[in-house]
């Protein structure tokens, strides 16, 4: 079936740094994509989204980046900060189907001081 | 604005037995999500609920079901549970087709 992958599941950056987490999409009917952050004992945290008609769209330190024709999905978190150790969903959701969202493996991102 | 309640937030069962979870969802929203999250599986949509109306489903067998009532709040049910559900189980509440806003999930622990 079709399926949202991530290239790696752990990241380590330094506090500063600039992070890359990446994911890999399979259904070219997506045409909704977001980025979630999960703490340890929270529910998924949304932070940014984007649709398939745009292939970059930026918020507060994060950037989240879509390569429609390698089905290509990455978020950029800038001068990362100790808070922002956590794991990272990326998910995709088909036109007009609402509250389903397919999500991928996930990445933990590490931050060292 | 108070966000997505889940209860309860830990409980325990044996196989065997039959489980009940509750959420409500923001104030507001009419589309309430189900997923099951393990270490194994990860995230999985169990099945979303729109005015009472089941609007989509996911892969789980029928032990898995739920319903959705008119003030919006939500619950699911998982029958003759089995050792695989023990799972962290979420709730995110939207509106109509925007941003899912999720719960802090029940934990369930099938033993």
């Amino acid at each position: 079936g079709e399926s949202v992958g991530l290239h790696l599941p752990t990241l380590s950056v330094q506090e500063g740094d600039n992070s890359i987490i990446n994911c890999a999409y399979s259904n070219s009917a997506s045409d909704y994509f977001i980025w979630y952050k999960q703490e340890s004992g929270k529910g998924p945290q949304f932070i940014i989204d984007i649709r398939s008609n745009m292939d970059k769209r930026q918020g507060q330190r994060v950037t989240v980046l879509l390569n429609k024709t390698v089905k290509h999905l990455s978020l950029q978190i800038a001068a990362t900060q100790p808070g922002d150790s956590a794991v990272y969903f990326c998910a995709e959701r088909e036109d007009n189907q609402g509250g389903k969202l397919i999500f991928g493996q996930g990445t933990e991102l590490s931050v060292k001081p | 604005k108070a966000g997505v309640t889940q209860t309860p937030r830990y409980l325990i069962k044996t196989r065997g037995q039959q489980v009940t979870l509750s959420c409500s969802p923001i104030s507001g929203h009419r589309s309430v999500s189900w997923y099951q999250q393990t270490p194994g599986q990860g995230l999985q949509f169990l099945f979303e609920y729109f005015s009472e109306t089941q609007r989509n489903k996911g892969n789980f067998p029928g032990r898995f079901s739920g319903r959705q009532f008119s003030n919006s709040r939500s619950e699911m049910n998982v029958s003759t549970l089995e050792l695989g559900d023990s799972a962290l189980y979420l709730c995110a509440s939207s509106l109509a087709a925007g941003e899912l806003f999720f719960g802090e999930g029940s934990r369930l622990t099938v033993l």
